[in-house]
């Protein structure tokens, strides 16, 4: 059963235009999000994190947002570049448990 | 910069074969694990070791076994290979447990 849900397999969005990506969680002791970028052939990279004592994260164009009331997060990208065409992965852990939970992640296409 | 190093980046092997695959760190990080990409099923936790010798079960570890007798390195042995086992694994490494993973490439196994 999993524990982290991106309901959204794939997104399409026009250059310099904002990328919103959804995630949602069931565990209420998940205190520790992150987000990963895929692209093919190569591993996921570290993009943003975000700690339950923080509503919202940013770094350059990505921001993530955190509600943890409605157990949900959202990454968004602004100004969305082609570069940013990949499969990105919601992640979460609890406490000081190593482990991490992922998504079944969301291919986003940015289209010139 | 973290390089994670998986010694394939494509393996064929037939049905009950013993496969290893092997992750190497050059960062000294106390922390590696071994997850497996299916599509709709985003990344799922095999096996974890949070120092050398030892090991901890992830969310799917029947079938798969793990060595780490140095702290570099981290194997996965598939026992006696079956179809199922068809999959992308990845391998990664984090400093602590507050840290982001660092992933490898990936190998991507089929399993005939």
């Amino acid at each position: 059963d999993q524990q982290v849900k991106q309901n959204s397999p794939s997104l399409s969005v026009q250059e310099g235009r904002i990328s919103i990506l959804n995630c949602d969680y069931t565990n209420s002791m998940f205190d520790y999000f992150l987000w990963y970028k895929k692209y093919p052939a190569e591993g996921p990279t570290f993009l943003i994190s975000i700690s339950s004592i923080k509503d919202k994260n940013e770094d350059g164009r990505f921001t993530v947002f955190l509600n943890k009331s409605a157990k949900h997060l959202s990454l968004h990208i602004v100004p969305s570049q082609p570069g940013d065409s990949a499969v990105y992965f919601c992640a979460a852990s609890a406490g000081n448990d190593y482990k991490l939970s992922f998504g079944a992640g969301t291919t986003v296409t940015v289209r010139a | 910069d973290v390089k994670v190093t998986q010694s394939s980046r494509y393996l064929v092997k037939r049905t009950g074969e013993k496969v290893f695959l092997e992750c190497v760190q050059d960062m000294d990080h106390e922390n590696m694990f071994w997850y497996r990409q299916d599509p709709g099923l985003g990344l799922r936790l095999i096996y974890f070791s949070y120092d050398v010798k030892m090991k901890e079960k992830g969310d799917i570890p029947e079938g798969y076994s793990v060595s780490r007798e140095k702290k570099e390195r981290f194997s996965l042995i598939l026992e006696s290979a079956s179809t199922n086992q068809t999959s992308m694994y990845l391998c990664a490494s984090s400093r602590d447990d507050n840290s982001p993973l660092h992933f490898g490439n990936g190998t991507r196994l089929t399993v005939t």
